[in-house]
C-alpha cells in the first residue's frame, strides 16, 4: 500500500471559516496532486505540483490554494469556506520512474469536507 | 484529450473472471492507459497501467488492442470484496481524464 496521508478525514466546519486539510507522503515522490470529487461523481483535477516550491492550477476552478514548502508535505487551504465548497477532497502523488505518465498516482483516503 | 467510455455497471459471479471493457477512440499515442477502483468513499486504488503491450500483475490483466482504441481489465478470480467503482482513464503527463466509471457488482 502507498504511504499518503490525509487529514482530517471528515471534517464539518461553519461558512467563513478558514480551513486547511493536510497531505504527506513518505515515498519521496516529487509530484503531488489535489483532487475534488462530489459523491458518485468523476474525480476533478484543482491543483498540482511538479516539485518543491511549484504549484498549478488544475482544470477545475477552485477557490482553494496551495503550498508546496516541503516534498512530503502539500497542504490545500480555503480562506473563507463556503456552503458549495462541501465536497470530498484526495490527494495522490506519483513519481517519475519511468517517465511522468508511466508513474501511477497513489491516492490518501480523502477529506469529506462539509460546510454548513 | 482523449475520453473514455465504459458500461455504467456490470454483474460477475464470485470466483469467475470478471472483464470490464473500455474504449477510448481518441487516444494519442504517447497517452498510458489506466485502471483504478474506489471503494465506497475511499481513494481510488491503482490497479493496473499500460501503453501498447498486454500488462499482467497480481491484481489484473490489461488487454489493449492493437490499434489501442479500446481496452479490457480482466479480473481473474473475482471476489465479493472486488465489488467496486471501476475507472478507465487516459493519462498524458499530470493529465488523468475520468470518466464516470463502471459500477462492477461480485455476487455469490
Amino acid at each position: 500500500e502507498a504511504d499518503i496521508y490525509q487529514t482530517p478525514r471528515y471534517l464539518v466546519i461553519g461558512t467563513g471559516k478558514k480551513i486547511t486539510l493536510e497531505c504527506s507522503q513518505t515515498m519521496g515522490h516529487d509530484k503531488m496532486y489535489w483532487y475534488q470529487q462530489d459523491p458518485g461523481m468523476e474525480l476533478h483535477l484543482i491543483h498540482y505540483s511538479y516539485g518543491v516550491n511549484s504549484t498549478e492550477k488544475g482544470d477545475l476552478s477552485s477557490e482553494s490554494t496551495v503550498s508546496r514548502i516541503r516534498t512530503e508535505h502539500f497542504p490545500l487551504t480555503l480562506e473563507s469556506a463556503r456552503p458549495s465548497h462541501t465536497s470530498q477532497y484526495l490527494c495522490a502523488s506519483s513519481g517519475t520512474q519511468g517517465g511522468w505518465g508511466n508513474s501511477p498516482l497513489h491516492f490518501g483516503n480523502g477529506t469529506r469536507l462539509t460546510v454548513t | 484529450d482523449a475520453k473514455t467510455t465504459q458500461p455504467p455497471s456490470m454483474d460477475c459471479a464470485e470466483g469467475r473472471a470478471a472483464n470490464l471493457p473500455c474504449n477510448h477512440s481518441t487516444i494519442s499515442g504517447n497517452e498510458y492507459v489506466y485502471w483504478y477502483r474506489q471503494i465506497h468513499s475511499q481513494g481510488p486504488q491503482y490497479i493496473i497501467h499500460g501503453l501498447k503491450n498486454n500488462e499482467t500483475n497480481e491484481m489484473a490483466s490489461l488487454i489493449i488492442t492493437e490499434d489501442r482504441k479500446s481496452s479490457t481489465l480482466i479480473l481473474p478470480h473475482a471476489t465479493l470484496r472486488d465489488t467496486a467503482v471501476y475507472y478507465c482513464i487516459v493519462r498524458r503527463n499530470y493529465q488523468l481524464i475520468w470518466g464516470a466509471g463502471t459500477k462492477l457488482i461480485i455476487k455469490p
